[in-house]
């Protein structure tokens, strides 16, 4: 697997207040995503980075930010956390060529209150 | 939406092949055909790809139709290990087409 990691892996938060998820990995993979999981709509892009300070938005991008400074980190900040932001949230690499895919990793599950 | 078609669940007996079906009958010429599956709160793991050409890697094997409208997805020997929700998409190889999830189907392994 593609060293992915996340953090937090969990969090509970309370509605309004700014929350940063972390994206890290060690492949020097040129795309990074997030995505949110939820169910009865499986995963769903919201934002994606193809370079460092490039970026794009995905399908669900409202309430959301990123940055990416760096090649090995991806940043999704939720600057006003709604209970509809309730979510397990995925990032995913890849270097986006004909022979490569998009690896995952472990999840971060949020819960705003 | 998902460019896919997929069975909600299936049941495999542990030791036997498992065949997953996918249909994708609007699939355009530049369009590669990717699984992945996800087991329980884990990440989605890829599985294999493919554009025409029947594939085969350690975990599994594809065989897609010579019309390209549907493909299958091969576990030669089920584990309990492979019980899994197992997603069949349609993009092209481009780090910019994003992966559109469906439901893919749940995958029983049976002891």
């Amino acid at each position: 697997d593609a060293g992915i990691t996340q953090s937090p892996r969990h969090k509970v938060t309370e509605t309004g207040t700014p929350v940063t998820l972390r994206c890290h990995q060690t492949e020097n993979h040129r795309y990074m995503y997030w995505y949110r999981q939820d169910p009865g709509h499986g995963l769903r892009l919201i934002h994606y980075s193809y370079g460092v300070k490039d970026t794009d938005k995905g399908e669900v991008s409202d309430g959301y930010s990123v940055s990416r400074s760096k090649t090995e980190d991806f940043l999704l900040t939720l600057e006003s956390a709604t209970s509809s932001q309730t979510s397990v949230y995925f990032c995913a690499t890849g270097q986006g060529t004909s022979t490569d895919t998009q690896y995952f990793g472990p999840g971060t599950r949020l819960t705003v209150l | 939406d998902a460019k896919t078609t997929q069975p909600t669940s299936m049941d495999c007996a542990e030791g036997r092949a498992a065949n997953l079906p996918c249909n994708h009958s609007t699939i355009s010429g530049n369009e590669y055909v990717y699984w992945y599956r996800q087991i329980h709160s884990q990440g989605p793991q890829y599985i294999i790809h493919g554009l025409k050409n029947n594939e085969t890697n350690e975990m599994a094997s594809l065989i897609i139709t010579e019309d390209r409208k549907s493909s299958t997805l091969i576990l030669p020997h089920a584990t309990l290990r492979d019980t899994a929700v197992y997603y069949c998409i349609v993009r092209l190889p481009r780090g910019d087409d994003k992966i559109i999830f469906g439901k893919g189907t749940r995958l029983h392994i049976l002891p």
